[in-house]
């Protein structure tokens, strides 16, 4: 099945230790993107990718890291999370890019204590 | 920063009604696109409209686009309870970049 898959579905944390939010897809899409979704303010983007070893900031990128080593692969990390921090996370997937329609993942619940 | 601006921020209906929902952005786009989205689920790509047309239909769904306006709008005709869902409009702003932009939402209530 065409999909988009993130680790783990919730995390709790303290603030301070380094987390990463894997994502997957199994569709050979060339753009990747990161989003977290809060409480009247919609999604907004954090980072995205439009191939490997291409990676550029989106909307919010302040307090967090990407990479970008295989097309499969698109992980997000947190190297000191705060608080701020806590939201709903999502990894997306397209072929085409901004272009076409995105695949999103079922989401990651972060909480950052 | 925030393109897509839906409206009404919510919408209860019954089922069977038609169900309208506005969008309206700020920059020239090349496309906008629909999506839905189950509570706390990820989201869901229903529609593309690019930005030389007017409208587009797939199924119960119909979207128009007037770019005059900088709006559209998403039609669910004949809704049923499990369209109730939030629906994001997304823009893909004109000069290359990658951005895709979401609006808050609408969160449609479709009452049995």
């Amino acid at each position: 099945e065409a999909q988009v898959t993130q680790n783990p579905r919730y995390l709790i944390t303290v603030t301070g230790k380094k987390l990463t939010v894997t994502c997957s897809q199994n569709m050979n899409h060339e753009y990747m993107s990161w989003y977290r979704q809060d409480p009247g303010l919609g999604l907004r983007q954090i980072y995205y990718s439009m191939n490997v070893e291409v990676t550029d900031k989106g909307d919010v990128p302040e307090g967090y890291k990407v990479s970008r080593k295989e097309k499969r692969n698109f992980p997000l990390i947190l190297e000191s999370p705060s608080p701020n921090q806590t939201s709903l996370y999502f990894c997306a997937s397209s072929l085409y890019g901004a272009g076409s329609g995105y695949t999103f993942g079922s989401g990651t619940r972060l909480t950052v204590v | 920063s925030q393109q897509g601006e839906e409206d009404p921020q919510a919408l209860s209906i019954q089922e069977g009604e038609n169900a309208t929902m506005n969008c309206s952005y700020k920059t020239s786009i090349n496309n906008l696109q629909w999506y839905r989205q189950n509570s706390g689920r990820g989201l869901v790509h229903l529609i593309l409209i690019r930005s030389n047309e007017r409208e587009k239909h797939s199924g119960r769904l119909r979207v128009t686009l007037d770019t005059s306006k900088k709006s559209s709008s998403l039609l669910i005709t004949a809704s049923r309870a499990a369209d109730t869902a939030s629906y994001f409009c997304a823009t893909d702003a004109q000069g290359g970049s990658e951005k895709l932009v979401f609006g808050k939402g609408t969160k449609l209530t479709v009452n049995p």
